[in-house]
């Protein structure tokens, strides 16, 4: 079974700081793994994937993950954390198999507050 | 840029009473589904839909959920008679290749 774990329900950085917002997976095979921010009130916006190709991985808004399959671990990053930023970050892992995308299975998710 | 809509953004219904989510998946997008996050928890699978079928639901996908692509476009999510841990935001996410693409959500209120 597959699972996921976000460590930390709220985190909160300076604006300027660096953000790291922690997963870990559980997976019987090589998962898929994705982060989603959610703004409130919004939908959920993919950041980042990692499907198996380089290990780390760059989205948007300048945010970048490192898959390290040692330590079950694809924790996001930013060098420097922007007010912008403040929103849910949920981490998601899937399988991959016949072309199409399996369930999502969601981190509990971890608020981002940034203090100016 | 090519995205998936839901109708309504909210809903407020009775418990008891039928509701119909909708949505409309990106127009190329082979593989829909519907999850939902209950007020302050994580988001939840509930049914994937393939080639006019489910393809794996959720426990929380009982007998009182459907779902139906009724004309090639809309892909709708029916909760049959609603209760009140229903309540919860509905998103419905649509996929080409290996990246879900989600919609805004529907909020559903049940009282």
């Amino acid at each position: 079974a597959q699972s996921v774990t976000q460590l930390g329900s709220h985190v909160s950085v300076s604006e300027g700081a660096l953000v790291l917002l922690r997963c870990n997976y559980s997976s019987s095979v090589p998962p898929y793994l994705f982060w989603y921010v959610q703004y409130p009130n919004q939908g959920l916006q993919l950041l980042l994937k990692y499907t198996s190709a380089a290990t780390l991985v760059k989205g948007i808004n300048g945010f970048e993950a490192e898959f390290k399959k040692s330590e079950t671990s694809f924790h996001l990053t930013k060098p420097s954390a922007h007010m912008s930023d403040a929103a849910e970050y949920f981490c998601a892992v899937s399988l991959f198999y016949g072309g199409a995308t399996n369930k999502l299975i969601f981190g509990t998710g971890t608020l981002l507050a940034v203090q100016p | 840029e090519p995205e998936v809509t839901q109708t309504p953004s909210h809903q407020v219904t009775q418990m008891g009473q039928e509701v119909i989510l909708r949505c409309v998946p990106i127009s190329n997008h082979l593989y829909f589904y519907w999850y939902r996050q209950i007020l302050g928890q994580k988001v939840e699978f509930l049914v994937s839909f393939y080639n006019n079928e489910i393809s794996e639901k959720s426990e929380i996908f009982d007998d009182q959920f459907s779902v139906e692509r009724p004309d090639g476009s809309n892909f709708t999510l029916k909760i049959r008679s609603t209760k009140l841990e229903d309540s919860a935001m509905y998103f419905c996410a649509s996929a080409g290749n290996n990246e879900q693409f989600f919609g805004p959500g529907t909020r559903l209120t049940v009282l």
